[in-house]
């Protein structure tokens, strides 16, 4: 059965750094998503891309996150400077369907560790 | 705001049914879910149901929506151990394309 894969499974970094944390959404899905999720609290969006362009975005997506396809597979979350508030489990989930679609298929989450 | 509010922790007997309950706020909601984490894992999808339906069984699972007082619930009978996880009530608005509100998930805990 097709998977959401996310690579790493665990990045520590250190305060300020840039990370890229990756994302393979299943293949012939159109709709790719992060959700982040902070110990404790509750699973929160992020940011939606359909057609090489963010759709939608929550009010935590700000300047210092981006999202990219550089190519055909991937699908890319960077964060510029990493803040200690960005340590979290992140999850990348990926749809055939947008607004009509029921599904997001969910990675198994990165989880990042900000020191 | 869109709000999504459920119960931190069950615990069951082997056997029993399990009921989860979950509470939304925002009356356009059209898709209703409930998934599943287990630890390490990604969230599983276990089931759906629209809006317009008032109940969805699928094999062990019966999900129950009451719209009027905005309230869902995931019941599993014959609770088993592998059912221990954290389930997660989400909901999403038909007209938003992508954003699932999720609520704080309830762990779920088997006793034998």
């Amino acid at each position: 059965e097709p998977e959401v894969t996310q690579t790493p499974s665990h990045q520590v970094t250190q305060m300020g750094q840039e990370v890229i944390l990756r994302c393979v959404p299943i293949s012939n899905h159109l709709y790719f998503y992060w959700y982040r999720q902070i110990l404790g609290q509750k699973v929160e969006f992020l940011v939606s891309f359909y057609n090489n362009e963010i759709s939608e975005k929550s009010e935590i997506f700000d300047d210092q996150f981006s999202v990219e396809r550089p190519d055909g597979s991937n699908f890319t979350l960077k964060i510029r400077s990493t803040k200690l508030e960005d340590s979290a489990m992140y999850f990348c989930a990926s749809s055939d369907v947008g607004g009509e679609g029921y599904e997001q298929y969910f990675g198994p989450g990165t989880r990042l560790t900000v020191t | 705001g869109e709000d999504v509010e459920q119960s931190l922790f069950l615990s069951v007997r082997e056997g029993d049914s399990s009921v989860i309950n979950c509470t939304y706020t925002d009356s356009s909601s059209t898709y209703l879910y409930w998934y599943k984490q287990e630890p390490g894992a990604g969230l599983q999808l276990l089931t759906y149901i629209f809006s317009n339906m008032d109940m969805k069984q699928d094999q062990r699972l019966t999900v129950l929506l009451n719209k009027k007082d905005k309230h869902l619930s995931l019941r599993i009978a014959d609770t088993q151990t592998g059912d221990s996880a954290i389930y997660f009530c989400a909901v999403k608005r038909y007209s938003s394309a992508s954003k699932i509100i999720f609520g704080s998930g309830t762990r779920l805990s088997i006793r034998p």
